[in-house]
């Protein structure tokens, strides 16, 4: 059974950094590209970047360009986001999700909060 | 960046009814669209990819079509575990890109 766990949310000051990770179970981990998506209180999903599965190819989108960083350690099957100088705007649910056939998300994690407020 | 309108934000409607979801890109996208589900407090669910190709395990009332910059996803009989959130996700190029969400509300 494939399995996304994701770990490492909570309240951070604005301008602050938190780092969250993903364990993946039940798949070949190191086969398969990943995401990272993210959903605001009542809001609707934004996607926030993908990964390639040999980490050669990275993508962000503007909005976290140049303050987060994604990574990965397939030897450990894991999933990274490095999140610095954190907004208020960047309080969301963030999921780890796994990308099938160039695009498309099949699995995804439960979801870790991150509140970043004063 | 290839922007989306999904339409409607609302709809209200009934168990047995037929609901459209319709979603607009910017630009043509071939089929590069995905539809996912999401129910309050969990994480979103693979519906649809390709436009029209039904994820194994989900019901065949079920159904998506489109290309190119136009694409609708049908329910053809809504029932009780249908009415949750839906978007649509075009995989095109980056940045990948979401709907806004059509919430499927009971009339």
């Amino acid at each position: 059974e494939v399995q996304l766990v994701e770990s490492g949310g909570g309240l951070v000051q604005p301008g602050g950094s938190l780092r969250l990770s993903c364990a993946a179970s039940g798949f070949t981990f190191s086969s398969y590209s990943m995401n990272w998506v993210r959903q605001a209180p009542g809001k609707g999903l934004e996607w926030v970047s993908y990964i390639s599965s040999s980490s050669s190819t990275i993508y962000y989108a503007d909005s976290v360009k140049g303050r987060f960083t994604i990574s990965r350690d397939n030897a450990k099957n894991s999933l990274y986001l490095q999140m610095n100088s954190l907004r208020a705007e960047d309080t969301a649910v963030y999921y780890c999700a796994r990308d099938l056939r160039g695009g498309f998300v099949d699995y995804w994690g439960q979801g870790t909060l991150v509140t970043v407020s004063s | 960046v290839i922007w989306m309108t999904q339409s409607p934000s609302l709809l209200s409607a009934s168990t047995g009814d037929r609901v459209t979801i319709s979603c607009r890109m910017s630009q043509g996208i071939s089929s590069y669209l995905a539809w996912y589900q999401q129910k309050p407090g969990k994480a979103p669910e693979l519906l649809i990819y390709a436009a029209s190709t039904l994820q194994s395990g989900v019901p065949s009332r079920f159904s998506g079509s489109g290309s190119g910059t136009d694409f609708t996803l049908t329910i053809s009989c809504l029932q009780s575990e249908d009415f949750a959130t839906y978007y649509c996700q075009q995989y095109y190029s980056f940045p990948r890109t979401f709907g806004q969400g059509t919430k499927v509300e009971i009339k």
